[in-house]
C-alpha cells in the first residue's frame, strides 16, 4: 500500500532562512513523488516532481527537493525563506498500480516571520 | 490554456437543497479527479475518471454524492441533499497521465457553504 507521511503539521521560520519541510512515503513500486503548495484561499499548485530521472529535482520559486530511496524521503527545501513562500505544503505520491492514482500527504503548514 | 476552470466559486445554500458544482478540465487531459478539503479532515479524493469511465469512487462518503462526466470537457459534483457538514472547499483537478504527464492540475475550488 501506498502512503505520504509529513512529519511537522506547522513550521515556522524567519525570513531569509532556509526552509526544510519534511516527507517519507511508502510504495510498493517506483514511485513519482510531488510537492505541491496551497497559498491561503486558493488551489494546489505544483512547486516540482521526481519521475524516476534526477534525484535532485528543482521547482519554482527556488524550492528543490531530493529523492532518496534509502530513506524512502523526499523533503522540500529552500536556501532563504520569503514572506511570499507562507502557505500550506502537500507531499504526494503517486504509485503505478492498474489505475494511477495520487496519494496526498496531511499538509504541512509553513509560517514565515519577518 | 485557462487551466481548470470550476463553477460556481461560491455557493450558499440550506440544509436539504440539491448541489451541482461543475468542472471543465484542461483541454486534452483525460483524467479528472473531484476533492473535498475541510480543517479537520485535510484534502480527500473523492473520485477519479479517466477517459470519461468512473474508476474509482471509494472516496464519495455517501449515496447523497454523484458525479459523472457526460464527455471529456465537463463534469459535474451533485449532493442531494445536501447537510451543513458537506460544508467544504471542493476542488476539481486533472491530468495526462497518458504521456507520463502525471502531475494534477488543480481549478480554483468552489466554496460550498450549507446553512
Amino acid at each position: 500500500a501506498q502512503s505520504v507521511t509529513q512529519l511537522d503539521s506547522h513550521v515556522s521560520v524567519s525570513e531569509g532562512t532556509p526552509v526544510l519541510l519534511r516527507c517519507n512515503y511508502s510504495s510498493s513500486y517506483s514511485p513519482s513523488l510531488f510537492w505541491y503548495v496551497q497559498h491561503p484561499n486558493k488551489g494546489l499548485q505544483l512547486l516540482l516532481k521526481y519521475t524516476s530521472a534526477a534525484t535532485l529535482v528543482k521547482g519554482i520559486n527556488g524550492f528543490e527537493a531530493e529523492f532518496k530511496k534509502s530513506e524512502t524521503s523526499f523533503h522540500l527545501t529552500k536556501p532563504s525563506a520569503h514572506m511570499s513562500d507562507a502557505a500550506e505544503y502537500f507531499c504526494v505520491v503517486l504509485s503505478k498500480t492498474s489505475y494511477d492514482k495520487v496519494i496526498f500527504g496531511p499538509g504541512t503548514s509553513l509560517s514565515v516571520i519577518p | 490554456d485557462a487551466g481548470v476552470i470550476q463553477s460556481p466559486r461560491h455557493e450558499v445554500t440550506e440544509m436539504g437543497q440539491e448541489v451541482t458544482l461543475r468542472c471543465k478540465p484542461i483541454s486534452g487531459h483525460n483524467s479528472l479527479f473531484w476533492y473535498r478539503q475541510t480543517m479537520m479532515r485535510g484534502l480527500e479524493l473523492l473520485i477519479y475518471f479517466n477517459n470519461n469511465v468512473p474508476i474509482d469512487d471509494s472516496g464519495m462518503p455517501e449515496d447523497r454524492f454523484s458525479a459523472k462526466m457526460p464527455n471529456a470537457s465537463f463534469s459535474t459534483l451533485k449532493i442531494q441533499p445536501s447537510e451543513p457538514r458537506d460544508s467544504a472547499v471542493y476542488f476539481c483537478a486533472s491530468s495526462f497521465p497518458g504521456q507520463g504527464v502525471y502531475e494534477q492540475y488543480f481549478g480554483p475550488g468552489t466554496r460550498l457553504t450549507v446553512t
